[in-house]
């Protein structure tokens, strides 16, 4: 049982370039989201799915971009990284009660932006 | 503006002892708690959670209590064991809310 896999795991981009982070989870879950961690601010999340096809921003989406056109993944897209990117982001899902259902996390990414 | 704060960046405690750390919350519609549990490299893991319907909810050597007239919570570890060494964030959601928001964390540095 895979749960939350998230890829890549360390990333180094350069200002101004693009890329994507892969999240898939092998738990039917409904719910899937974004967080960055950052020293001092805990985790914020970036955006998040509450099923196929439907996303909504989180508390710090400016700069991010997603979609969700299965159950199984949720990628988050950086069109223009800057190094205010730079961050540890956790892919999370949750079952569709998510209110009271605990998150299940990735192991992360790290994103270094220069 | 932070909705879930936690003052406390670290705590130590010395093994055997009870580890306290502390939540405050200002959003009143927040109606459930959770506390997750981080490891260096790794995502977070749930810990124990607390509807706001309770004050108190317990787990092991793990409980959380739950003063919503202060908006405040907390997580007692007893006793605690250098495995509990670790980032420790607290977390709320409210109902018919599709986010849960964290708190900054607190380190816990637990001496054998």
């Amino acid at each position: 049982n895979a749960g939350v896999t998230q890829t890549p795991k360390f990333q180094v981009l350069k200002t101004g370039q693009s890329m994507t982070l892969q999240c898939a989870q092998d738990m039917n879950h409904e719910y899937m989201s974004w967080y960055r961690q950052d020293p001092g601010m805990g985790l914020r999340l970036i955006h998040y799915s509450v099923g196929a096809g439907i996303t909504d921003q989180g508390e710090v989406p400016n700069g991010y971009n997603v979609s969700r056109s299965t159950t199984e993944d949720f990628p988050l897209r950086l069109l223009s990284a800057a190094p205010s990117q730079t961050s540890v982001y956790f892919c999370a899902s949750s079952i569709r009660d998510y209110h009271t259902g605990e998150l299940f996390f990735g192991e992360g990414s790290r994103l270094t932006v220069l | 503006d932070q909705q879930v704060k936690q003052n406390s960046p670290s705590l130590s405690v010395q093994e055997g002892r009870i580890s306290i750390l502390n939540c405050d919350y200002t959003n009143s519609m927040f109606d459930y708690f959770l506390w997750y549990k981080k490891y260096p490299a790794e995502g977070p893991t749930f810990l124990i959670s607390i509807s706001s319907i309770k004050d108190k909810n317990e787990d092991g050597r793990f409980t959380v209590f739950l003063n919503k007239s202060a908006k405040h919570l907390s997580l007692h570890i007893v006793p605690s064991q250098p495995g509990d060494s670790a980032v420790y964030f607290c977390a709320a959601s409210e109902t018919g809310g599709f986010k849960t928001i964290f708190g900054a964390g607190t380190r816990l540095f637990v001496k054998a």
